[in-house]
């Protein structure tokens, strides 16, 4: 069974850049399918972020396609989010989550970040 | 951008009532693209339903789902004490690939 780890800083100031990474284990990036990146700000829902191919290829949410960039290292079994500029609004649960054809089936616990000075 | 709206907002409910869940999208989504997801506090959604009304791993076939088009709806035949937590549907399709519902929380009466 595929298994997912979050971890990155928990605090990040203002108009700084938040690197969190994703550690896959249990199966090879390559046989993981999609992976993605959702967030979950305090008290509130869920918002899709992004997924990676272990190629390379990448689908990114509209809403965040100018501030973050995901990667892939396939040597280590991982990906990762990079979102530059923020604010306090990307105070949030960061999961990261393996597809499986039109849904998310494993998550991992999240990691939880916020951006403050 | 396709809105996932459920209602209601929160469900209170006793044990061994039945639950019954709505989302309702503002445009057409295929059976095979609406899923739903379960979430305990402080810990990460569980994929309880997808393709509609296939019930994931591990989900005891007290939950079921349905529907077609715009409104789906996930039942919970007999509530049980883990069942109560919050609820979110989710479509995959364009722009963004993954949308969610804003969460309906199903709490104990």
């Amino acid at each position: 069974q595929v298994q997912l780890q979050e971890s990155g800083p928990g605090l990040v100031r203002p108009s700084g850049t938040l690197s969190l990474t994703c550690a896959v284990s249990g199966a090879t990036i390559s046989e993981s399918h999609w992976l993605s990146w959702v967030r979950q700000p305090p008290g509130k829902g869920l918002e899709w972020i992004g997924e990676i191919y272990h190629t390379g290829n990448t689908n990114y949410n509209p809403s965040f396609r100018s501030r973050v960039t995901l990667s892939v290292d396939n040597s280590k079994n991982q990906i990762s989010l990079i979102l530059t500029s923020v604010t306090a609004a990307d105070t949030a649960v960061y999961y990261c989550a393996k597809a499986a054809a039109y849904n998310l089936e494993v998550w991992g616990k999240g990691t939880a970040v916020t951006v403050s000075s | 951008e396709i809105v996932l709206t459920q209602s209601p907002g929160t469900l209170s409910l006793s044990p061994g009532d039945r639950a019954t869940l709505s989302c309702r999208t503002s445009q057409s989504v295929s059976s095979g693209y609406l899923a739903w997801y379960q979430q305990k506090p402080g810990q990460a959604p569980r994929l309880v339903i997808f393709g509609t009304s296939n019930r994931a791993t591990g989900i005891p076939d007290r939950f079921s789902g349905s529907g077609s088009g715009t409104d789906f709806i996930l039942t919970i035949s007999r509530l049980e004490p883990e069942d109560f937590a919050v609820y979110y549907c989710q479509r995959y399709g364009s722009s963004p690939l993954y949308s969610f519902g804003q969460g309906t929380k199903v709490e104990i009466k």
